[in-house]
């Protein structure tokens, strides 16, 4: 099963919004709604933000919001502020009874 | 508060064993499946294993199927996770993950994350 694949950095300024991607197949992220994203400050345990595409844990900002269209998903932060800057990485269900993960976007805020 | 907490982490020859432990507090680790999730350096994250709350079924990347075992101490509130024939693509930091749900499947998400533990499998 091959890695999701989501573009290495993307960069923003604080109060932009800004929207990761996540690219897999029919039989990944096209097939099925088990989709999440995860926050990632190196050194520290990730965290969930989004799971099932677009639902938010409790205590998630709603400043984080998540969709699906065919084979790719998103992440989109709104207001985007200096804590942000992490490394973010889509996670979903596959085909082959998996769960596989992106590469991961290291997000700037500049 | 749930917390856990990786350890076993270490330096081991290639064609070696390991044993990953996972211990948690705040939760009872019987009612919730639970994952092992690796990241190797500069890479990011690849899922390794689940097993069902009450450890009856477990799942297996590819990658590590057939060397790789998860269990769970029944009496306590440890996960390990046991790694033999060891490659030094196993090279990696290696999390513990609580299951959003009890069923524990591949189809889940991962709510709680450990810290991780770092492998090394050199010569």
């Amino acid at each position: 099963q091959s890695a999701l694949t989501q573009p290495a950095s993307v960069s923003g300024s604080p109060g932009q919004s800004i929207t990761l991607s996540c690219t897999g197949t029919s039989s990944d992220i096209g097939g099925y709604n088990q989709v999440s994203w995860y926050q990632h400050h190196p050194g520290k345990a990730p965290k969930l933000i989004i799971y099932e595409v677009g639902n938010r844990p409790s205590g998630i900002s709603n400043r984080f919001s998540g969709s699906k269209s065919g084979n790719t998903a998103s992440l989109t932060i709104s207001g985007l502020q200096t804590e942000d800057e992490a490394d973010y990485y889509c996670g979903s269900y596959t085909s082959g009874n998996t769960l596989v993960f992106g590469g991961g976007t290291k997000l700037t805020v500049l | 508060q749930v917390q856990l907490v990786e350890s076993g982490g270490g330096v081991v020859q290639p064609g070696r064993s390991l044993r990953l432990s996972c211990a948690a507090s705040g939760f009872t680790l019987s009612s919730y499946g639970m994952h092992w999730v690796r990241q190797a350096p500069g890479k990011g994250l690849e899922w390794v294993s689940v097993i069902r709350y009450d450890g009856s079924k477990s799942y297996y990347a590819d990658s590590v199927k057939g060397r790789f075992t998860i269990s769970r101490d029944k009496a306590g509130n440890t996960l390990y996770l046991q790694m033999n024939s060891l490659r030094a693509e196993d090279t990696a930091v290696y999390y513990c993950a609580r299951d959003m749900r009890p069923y524990g499947d591949p189809r889940d998400y991962l709510d709680h994350w450990g810290q991780g533990t770092l492998v090394t499998v050199s010569s």
